[in-house]
């Protein structure tokens, strides 16, 4: 089954704990990003990738730090969590389109299950 | 950056009842997505629509990228229908850029 998913779903952490959440999609997608949500604040974009060893900043990236050694995989990394990073964060791909102006984009995004952060 | 505008904010709809759900963006776009987000949070792809019309059993949606806006139409309500529903834009080709999300509410 064609899917994007993420580990973990429900984490609870203190305050300066390192922690990862993973990503993985199985479509062979060449971007990939990630998004957090929040009460008041919609969806933003964290960070994403092009293709593997290739990423960049999105609207929100302080605070995280992102990975693209494999085509698969694109976990994100908290190296010092806050409480101000409870959040709701989803992981998607997509496959890379042409835009009519000849530039490159992103097709149809596939969002994983989501996972849910909470920092004390 | 691009604005995403979408309305109505909320919606109670009555079961059986049909809506249309509107998407405003501030410049030319090369794709439109609309997703449901159900009430345990997941994100549900609904529509990739850069122009034009597609249906998906009660629900289909309209793209006019020339005049910079998206609907969305969902027909006989069912209350699994509840949720947010969101439309997405690219930004600058390779981010993504979300509207506020309208909630609907439908009641039995």
């Amino acid at each position: 089954e064609a899917q994007v998913t993420q580990n973990p779903r429900y984490l609870i952490t203190v305050t300066g704990k390192k922690l990862t959440v993973t990503c993985s999609q199985n479509m062979n997608h060449e971007y990939m990003s990630w998004y957090r949500q929040d009460p008041g604040l919609g969806l933003r974009q964290i960070y994403y990738s092009m293709n593997v060893e290739v990423t960049d900043k999105g609207d929100v990236p302080e605070g995280y730090k992102v990975s693209r050694k494999e085509k698969r995989n694109f976990p994100l990394i908290l190296e010092s969590p806050s409480p101000n990073q409870t959040s709701l964060y989803f992981c998607a791909s997509s496959l890379l389109a042409r835009t009519l102006q000849g530039g490159i984009t992103y097709n149809e995004q596939f969002f994983g299950p989501g996972t849910r952060l909470t920092v004390l | 950056g691009i604005q995403v505008e979408q309305s109505p904010p909320d919606l109670i709809l009555q079961e059986g009842a049909n809506s249309t759900l509107r998407c405003n963006f501030s410049d030319s776009v090369n794709n439109l997505q609309w997703f449901h987000q159900n009430p345990w949070g997941q994100l549900i792809n609904l529509f990739y629509i850069p122009s034009g019309t597609k249906q998906n059993g009660r629900l289909s949606a309209t793209t006019v990228a020339t005049e910079r806006y998206s609907l969305l139409y969902i027909s006989s309500s069912q209350t699994t229908d509840s949720g947010v529903y969101f439309c997405a834009v690219p930004f600058n080709d390779y981010k993504l850029s979300f509207g506020a999300g309208t909630t609907v509410t439908v009641r039995a």
